[in-house]
């Protein structure tokens, strides 16, 4: 099946630092590309989708400003958690739809001290 | 927006039995249903999916089951066996370029 790839996927950064996130779509274009959250033992929260070559639509309650997507490429989305807190951490997975069916990257787990 | 309810929220069966987890989902409009099953720390991995056009899908061990018009769907996992245990979540989006909306999760556990 398709694949979707994650990088870094783990990653500890100090409060008030940012940190990039970057998916991609290893062997398919993808238009769209979707960034969720996912707290300990919780189900996953869509943040926003990603558009290439436009902005990305944010879900409600998700600051624009502080996490900051950039689809730039047909294969590429990134995710930049700005000025992190502690309760930034958390599970961060992206993912991409191809022939209708919806691939899941690996995820990052970003840990904010 | 979608909303989507799951239940349970967990799940404990016995070795062979059978584990049936129920979803339902408030906007008519959506047409693709998949369910995921998540292991600890690692994304989350298709295992069926139907769309609204079908009512019933299955594959081996794995069925899942649609009502359009009661709004709801659900997997039915028989045989299980103690690989099975994980997290289970039902979703549902209108199709392409649309995101997925998940339900809160079922935790399965099966024991020899």
């Amino acid at each position: 099946g398709a694949v979707v790839s994650q990088h870094p996927s783990w990653v500890i950064c100090k409060s008030g630092t940012s940190v990039k996130i970057e998916c991609r779509s290893l062997d398919f274009q993808a238009t769209t590309m979707f960034w969720y959250r996912q707290f300990p033992k919780q189900s996953l929260m869509l943040m926003a989708t990603s558009n290439e070559g436009s902005k990305a639509t944010y879900e409600q309650g998700v600051e624009k400003d502080k996490f900051l997507i950039n689809h730039a490429s047909l294969t590429l989305s990134t995710l930049t958690v700005t000025s992190a807190h502690p309760e930034d951490s958390s599970f961060y997975i992206c993912s991409a739809r191809l022939a209708g069916v919806v691939y899941f990257g690996p995820g990052t787990r970003l840990t904010v001290t | 927006g979608e909303n989507v309810e799951q239940h349970p929220s967990t799940l404990s069966v016995q070795e062979g039995d059978s584990a049936v987890i129920k979803c339902t989902y408030s906007d008519s409009a959506s047409n693709y249903f998949p369910w995921y099953k998540q292991e600890l720390g690692k994304r989350p991995q298709l295992i069926i999916d139907i769309r609204s056009n079908v009512g019933e899908k299955k594959d081996q061990r794995i069925a899942v089951t649609l009502n359009k018009t009661a709004k709801h769907f659900s997997l039915h996992i028989t045989e299980t066996q103690p690989e099975d245990s994980a997290v289970y979540f039902c979703a549902a989006s209108k199709e392409t370029g649309y995101a997925l909306n998940f339900g809160k999760g079922t935790s399965l556990l099966v024991t020899p």
